[in-house]
């Protein structure tokens, strides 16, 4: 059974980066046709897709986020990585980390760790 | 691209629940539905408009007419209660997925 987990600091502090990992048991990410991504969860509000990166490190992000997020991958380590820079207020929210595979002919996140809230003050 | 749900649904156990997502052309992406329990991560209950994942009970069913999709939940228990969130997979989009706003259901 695949799992993820989340984890990195819970605070920080305006203009800063953000940085998260995840961590994979169960599979190896260098394996199979699967995408790891970030989601992020705002206090009250929807989920918002920030990014993946492929097995082969190449990756994808969200346009609107595109110009500060940097997804990277420790295959020696069986984790994947986010950087998210320059962050505001606006980027407090819950980052959940989460497997898009397409097993089922289509792409869908599944499974998803338990997510990590992380805020930004001073 | 903009997805609509209601912010909330009330039902009583037993009953029937309907959360209804709102996209323009949604006819032609695949639609997901995510169930997210207080203080959990969500869970994919319906994918590719309406296909279960395995031992998923067949309560959980979802469709398509026009501009809408609907994850409908029969025979609603208390253990449904939850935030219900749409998700479109659209391959020829800069930006493939995008999350609905969610729909808190109540049971009565």
């Amino acid at each position: 059974q695949v799992q993820l987990q989340e984890s990195g600091p819970g605070l920080v502090k305006p203009s800063q980066t953000l940085s998260l990992t995840c961590t994979v048991s169960g599979a190896s990410i260098r394996e199979g046709d699967y995408y790891w991504s970030w989601i992020r969860q705002v206090p009250g509000k929807g989920l918002e897709w920030i990014g993946y990166i492929y097995n082969s490190g190449s990756t994808y992000y969200n346009p609107s986020l595109k110009s500060r997020v940097v997804i990277s991958l420790d295959t020696s380590k069986n984790h994947f990585s986010l950087n998210l820079t320059s962050v505001t207020a606006a980027d407090t929210a819950v980052y959940f980390c989460a497997r898009e595979q397409r097993d089922w002919g289509i792409p869908v996140f599944d499974p998803w760790g338990q997510g990590t809230l992380v805020t930004v003050s001073s | 691209y903009d997805l609509t749900q209601p912010p909330s649904v009330s039902v009583a156990p037993g009953q029937t629940a309907r959360i209804t997502c709102g996209g323009n052309n949604i006819g032609s992406k695949s639609v997901h539905w995510y169930q997210q329990k207080s203080g959990q991560a969500p869970v994919v209950v319906v994918y590719d408009d309406g296909d279960r994942p395995s031992g998923l009970p067949d309560r959980f069913s979802g469709s398509k007419s026009g501009n809408t999709a609907t994850l409908t939940i029969t025979r609603v228990e208390v253990g449904d209660e939850a935030d219900y969130y749409c998700q479109v997979w659209d391959s020829s989009s800069h930006h493939p997925y995008v999350f609905a706003p969610g729909t808190e259901v109540t049971v009565l």
